[in-house]
């Protein structure tokens, strides 16, 4: 079984570039959430997804940031304009149904974003 | 609000011993999920042990183990006869199922193990 699919895992952009990023959860898992690691630093939740709806979002920042998860297709992560300091790793996490407690959670191998 | 607490940003521990890793947890919440990770230099995250706030056992995986007091809302992690390969950033987390959050992980800063020849 594939595990959760993350793409590019190295991305590099010049400021004020877009960058996506993708996430293909398990197989059957129709749950995905984002987050982000700076340097030298935890993991912070970015979004929460199921498909076709944002469910929280609480983590995203307020500009440049966006994050959809189709009916068909990966999960992306879009940053507008991007500016050195979104230099970071994104890691992805998928769930099945709508599963709130146990060890069902599984990350990607996350994609690192360095802006020059 | 949620929050996890790991207190020591850097451990040593010789080759062989046993280490003991931080962490405590804040919840009003009776049934919570708390994860350890392993991030190598590599920056994967490898799923280490996992224990359920009503799990009555202390988790056990291998050489890692889960010292989890509930009272203390403490959940440290034990690895025993430490190798070379365990050197890596440990990453604590915890899972609350808020019906309007969809169980996220809330994670700590890490503590950056580093094992000695």
């Amino acid at each position: 079984n594939a595990g959760v699919m993350q793409n590019p895992r190295h991305l590099v952009r010049r400021r004020g570039q877009e960058a996506r990023l993708r996430c293909s959860p398990m197989k059957g898992h129709s749950h995905v959430y984002w987050y982000r690691q700076l340097p030298e630093e935890g993991l912070k939740f970015m979004v929460y997804l199921q498909k076709e709806n944002i469910i929280d979002e609480s983590g995203m920042p307020k500009e440049r940031f966006s994050a959809e998860f189709p009916k068909e297709g990966p999960s992306i992560l879009r940053i507008q304009q991007v500016v050195r300091g979104d230099s970071a790793a994104y890691f992805c996490a998928s769930s099945p149904w709508d599963s709130r407690s146990g060890n069902t959670i599984y990350f990607g191998e996350g994609s690192w974003l360095t802006v020059v | 609000a949620q929050k996890i607490t790991q207190t020591q940003p850097g451990m040593f521990v010789q080759e062989k011993e046993a280490v003991t890793l931080d962490c405590t947890y804040d919840t009003s919440d009776p049934s919570y999920g708390l994860f350890w990770y392993k991030q190598p230099s590599s920056g994967e995250m490898i799923f280490l042990i996992y224990q359920g706030s009503y799990d009555q056992q202390n988790a056990t995986e291998g050489r890692y183990s889960l010292n989890f007091q509930k009272a203390r809302k403490s959940a440290n992690l034990v690895i025993s006869a430490s190798q070379l390969g365990d050197s890596a950033m440990y990453l604590c987390a915890m899972r609350e199922p808020s019906y309007n959050q969809g169980g996220k992980l809330i994670f700590g800063q890490g503590t950056e193990l580093s094992v000695k020849p």
